[in-house]
């Protein structure tokens, strides 16, 4: 079965600190792995990673697939209480439709 | 941008009622979902449609089905609502080849009672 694991599950930092969270993933037709942020209602895209080794950014986020060892990593500096949210990772398969099976999600907290 | 829509954001039913759910989007995308989302479990996939008229069954779709009769539209369909249905109900859609993942509806939220 297809699986996605994230931690931590959650996780309060002060403002300014430096956060990683972490997905491992075990998924039999690998196509690609993407981060969401997701406040109060729908989740919103960060990143879609297909290669490893090869980072992607925006701003003070960014993130990295190390399809090897079958895990990403996504990465904030310097937080701001506004990075406060439900942090989704996400695999899709190859085949039909692109599904995604999403892991728990990690809680992130920024706090003053 | 894509949008989509889903026609509640919170709704209220009885047990064993018939409940519609319904998701609209506007950019002629091929592929589009219905996931529920429970604390501690995350989303969980009900049904997906990679055409008009075609559905596939996702990881969980016991109590539901779908309907997919135009492009731009896919209802999910309680049969006999139960209390266990009470969940945040998200639709999310896709193109083909799409490099940006997908795009969420902001939920409904269910509460069966």
């Amino acid at each position: 079965e297809d699986k996605v694991v994230q931690s931590p599950l959650s996780l309060v930092v002060h403002e300014g600190d430096t956060v990683t969270l972490n997905c491992s993933y075990e998924v039999t037709n690998f196509r690609s792995l993407l981060w969401y942020k997701q406040e109060k209602k729908a989740p919103t895209f960060l990143f879609m990673l297909t290669s490893s080794g090869i980072e992607k950014k925006s701003g003070r986020l960014s993130s990295i697939l190390d399809k090897k060892e079958l895990f990403s990593i996504l990465n904030i500096t310097a937080t701001q209480t506004g990075d406060s949210a439900v942090y989704l990772c996400a695999v899709e398969e190859t085949g039909t439709a692109s599904k995604l099976t999403f892991g728990t999600g990690t809680r992130l907290q920024v706090t003053l | 941008d894509v949008k989509v829509t889903q026609s509640s954001r919170y709704l209220v039913k009885r047990t064993g009622e018939k409940v519609f759910l319904e998701c609209v989007q506007d950019m002629d995308h091929e592929n589009m979902f219905w996931y529920r989302q429970d604390p501690g479990l995350g989303l969980r996939l009900i049904y997906f449609s990679y055409d008009v008229k075609m559905k596939e069954k996702g990881d969980i779709p016991e109590g539901y089905s779908v309907s997919r009769e135009k492009k731009e539209r896919f209802s999910l369909i309680l049969e006999s609502a139960s209390t266990n249905q009470t969940s945040m109900y998200l639709c999310a859609t896709s193109g083909q080849g799409a490099r940006s993942g997908y795009t969420f509806g902001s939920g409904t939220r269910l509460t069966v009672v």
